[in-house]
């Protein structure tokens, strides 16, 4: 059955120090991937996606994501951490029907 | 600035209750999407509209029905509240021309069934 697995589900960083949140997925086929974030008190939006080609994507707010097939991963990652990253992040897969299968989310806390 | 409105942020109803939450997107979306978000549990879909008046059942839609009679205007529907249904309730809309692509969120409705 298709899956989407946060091992996580919480993650305490420093600021300043580097991220990385992971998610393995089970899919029969080359999935397409995404992330996205939640902040307090708002709805989810996309931070990154990967479709096909180079397997290391860029997004928005400085995240990247690397895709390894191998691995059946696809982690999350940033460098620096500020403290407005604090939020909820979800790893997805759409499943080319209508349904898209959401992971059950990584927490992230920023410590000063 | 492309926009999924939800009616409420916080709603507090009694058991019993018939419950209506209100999703309009302003970006000519065909696809819109009523699901649930539980700690530990992720999203998990209620129910999906691909077009006006068409709706097609998700993975909990049990206790809950939907109404889609414009294309920018999705209604999730209790027609008896109960306390299982306290929740955040998470509207989201996407074109209809890949079903591969990138949804768009309101910021949710927060229910509380007392």
């Amino acid at each position: 059955a298709q899956s989407v697995t946060q091992p996580d589900i919480h993650i305490t960083v420093s600021e300043g120090a580097s991220l990385e949140l992971r998610c393995n997925y089970s899919y029969g086929a080359t999935p397409y991937l995404f992330w996205y974030v939640q902040s307090p008190g708002q709805g989810l939006q996309l931070l990154l996606k990967y479709f096909s080609g180079d397997t290391l994507v860029q997004g928005i707010k400085g995240f990247e994501a690397e895709f390894k097939r191998s691995q059946s991963s696809f982690n999350l990652r940033k460098p620096s951490v500020h403290w407005s990253d604090a939020a909820e992040y979800f790893c997805a897969v759409p499943t080319g029907g209508f349904k898209t299968i959401f992971g059950a989310g990584t927490r992230l806390f920023v410590k000063a | 600035d492309v926009k999924v409105t939800q009616s409420s942020r916080y709603l507090v109803k009694r058991t019993g209750e018939k419950v209506f939450l209100e999703c309009v997107q302003d970006m000519d979306h065909e696809n819109m999407f009523w699901y649930r978000q539980d700690p530990g549990l992720g999203l998990r879909l209620i129910y999906f509209s691909y077009d006006v008046k068409m709706k097609e059942k998700g993975d909990i839609p049990e206790g809950y029905s939907v109404s889609r009679e414009k294309k920018e205007r999705f209604s999730l529907i209790l027609e008896s509240a109960s306390t299982n249904q306290t929740s955040m309730y998470l509207c989201a809309s996407r074109e209809g021309r890949t079903r591969l692509g990138e949804q768009f969120f309101g910021p949710g409705t927060r229910l509380t069934v007392l």
